[in-house]
């Protein structure tokens, strides 16, 4: 069964202090990993997708990593608006559906 | 480009009706998907429609069932409401394809409150 965590659960940083969300899987054939972010009662959206171990995307001030068992939301200097519950999720080759993680939720206090 | 639409924004019902709720794709999408996110818990998938079919459902009882239409928007219908059922329904589209990846996007979501 294809399975995501996320850790930690809750994380608090101060404006500019750089930290990274971990999330770990396990799916028989990665077609690919999905970040999304999540404010208080709307929609996620669409951060990245990544597709192979070794691949990094960016954007702004997140860089998000792929190994074979986990993925990094790296994120650097941020600020009080990059608060939100980031939302891991995957999918694999024989199947369509994604399987979400239960997400980190961030603040980054000014 | 028009993101993914979902209708009501929210919507009260009591124990026992029944409530429908609504989606419209990005244009283009073939695939629709639903989830529910209760307070404080993940997103658990519902339903996938695709092409007019229902692809999959999740771990949830038959009275979650949906429908797509022609022109590919899609509702979801909860029958014999529980007050369990209270959460943040969500709508996702995506391209299906097996030689792209595709990503889903997400609308704003229906708030769904059963007293």
């Amino acid at each position: 069964e294809d399975q995501v965590t996320q850790s930690p659960e809750a994380l608090r940083l101060q404006e500019g202090e750089s930290s990274s969300l971990n999330c770990s899987y396990t799916v028989s054939g990665l077609r690919g990993l999905f970040w999304y972010r999540q404010d208080p009662g709307k929609g996620p959206e669409f951060l990245f997708t990544l597709y192979s171990a070794g691949e990094e995307k960016e954007k702004e001030r997140l860089k998000a990593t792929l190994t074979k068992k986990e993925s990094f939301l790296h994120i650097t200097a941020p600020k009080p608006e990059d608060s939100a519950t980031y939302l891991c999720a995957v999918q694999a080759w024989y199947g369509q559906n994604f399987v979400f993680g239960p997400g980190t939720r961030l603040s980054v206090l000014p | 480009e028009a993101g993914v639409t979902q209708s009501p924004t929210h919507l009260i019902k009591t124990r026992g009706q029944q409530a429908t709720l609504r989606c419209s794709p990005i244009s283009g999408h073939t695939s629709v998907y639903w989830y529910q996110q209760a307070l404080g818990l993940g997103l658990q998938f519902l339903l996938w429609y695709d092409e007019g079919e229902e692809r999959n459902r999740g771990n949830f009882p038959p009275r979650f069932s949906g429908r797509q239409f022609p022109n590919y928007s899609s509702e979801l219908n909860v029958n014999a409401l529980e007050l369990e059922d209270s959460a943040l329904y969500l709508c996702a589209s995506s391209f299906e394809s097996v030689s792209s990846y595709n990503e889903q996007f997400f609308g704003p979501g229906t708030r769904l409150t059963v007293l």
